[in-house]
């Protein structure tokens, strides 16, 4: 079974404050590194989805780079706004397999 | 309406009782997933679909069955609910391998 690790498990940071969040794979035989946003009583909806070493991807004030050969990703979000607020699920997808899998996610909190 | 549409969105069963989840996607993807949600753990793979007539096993798959007649649905059956199955399901779809997920708005299933 593949492990994805997310950290921190949670945080709570205050408006204005910048963050950034972990998420580690394995770095052998990768395919993809997704991120996800899933905010409280919906469905997650996709950031990003990442396939090359190097990547950076950005989306307003949230960005994310890829580390394929140390197998890290990480996601970051400048000034952070209460509408932040939610869980940050990254999902790895080797070759071998079909399914993304989840890492449990960051739960963000952001209070004005 | 097009997406993902899982049904129902809440069920209460009772222990031995078979139940079945439904998902329906209207893109013909080619990919579709099962998961479930629990506290602690993330979002957990049951089972996949690359496509018709194919499935595959994810990392929990005891006590579940699914199908995949037709492209566009992918039912979760529950043969003998057992109260550890209480969980929060999703359904999600991609057009590719790797490719951004879509996910249903969740089953809140609960076993009694």
């Amino acid at each position: 079974i593949l492990n994805v690790e997310q950290s921190p498990q949670s945080l709570h940071v205050q408006e204005g404050d910048s963050t950034n969040f972990t998420c580690s794979f394995p770095s052998s035989n990768f395919y993809a590194l997704h991120w996800y946003r899933w905010e409280t009583a919906k469905s997650p909806e996709a950031l990003f989805v990442m396939t090359l070493n190097g990547d950076e991807k950005k989306k307003g004030r949230i960005s994310a780079t890829l580390n394929t050969k140390e197998g890290y990703s990480y996601l970051y979000i400048k000034g952070s706004q209460p509408e932040d607020s939610a869980t940050y699920l990254c999902a790895f997808k080797n070759q071998a397999g079909t399914a993304l899998i989840f890492g449990k996610g960051t739960t963000l909190s952001v209070s004005s | 309406d097009a997406g993902i549409t899982q049904s129902p969105r809440y069920k209460i069963t009772e222990t031995g009782r078979q139940v079945t989840l439904m998902c329906h996607q209207t893109w013909s993807h080619s990919y579709m997933f099962w998961y479930r949600q629990d506290l602690g753990h993330g979002l957990r793979l049951i089972y996949y679909s690359a496509a018709a007539d194919i499935t595959d096993k994810g990392e929990v798959p005891d006590g579940y069955v699914v199908s995949r007649s037709k492209t566009e649905n992918f039912p979760l059956t529950l043969e003998s609910a057992t109260r550890s199955q209480t969980s929060v399901y999703f359904c999600a779809s991609s057009s590719g391998q790797g490719g951004e997920a879509f996910f249903g708005q969740g089953t809140r299933l609960t076993v009694v």
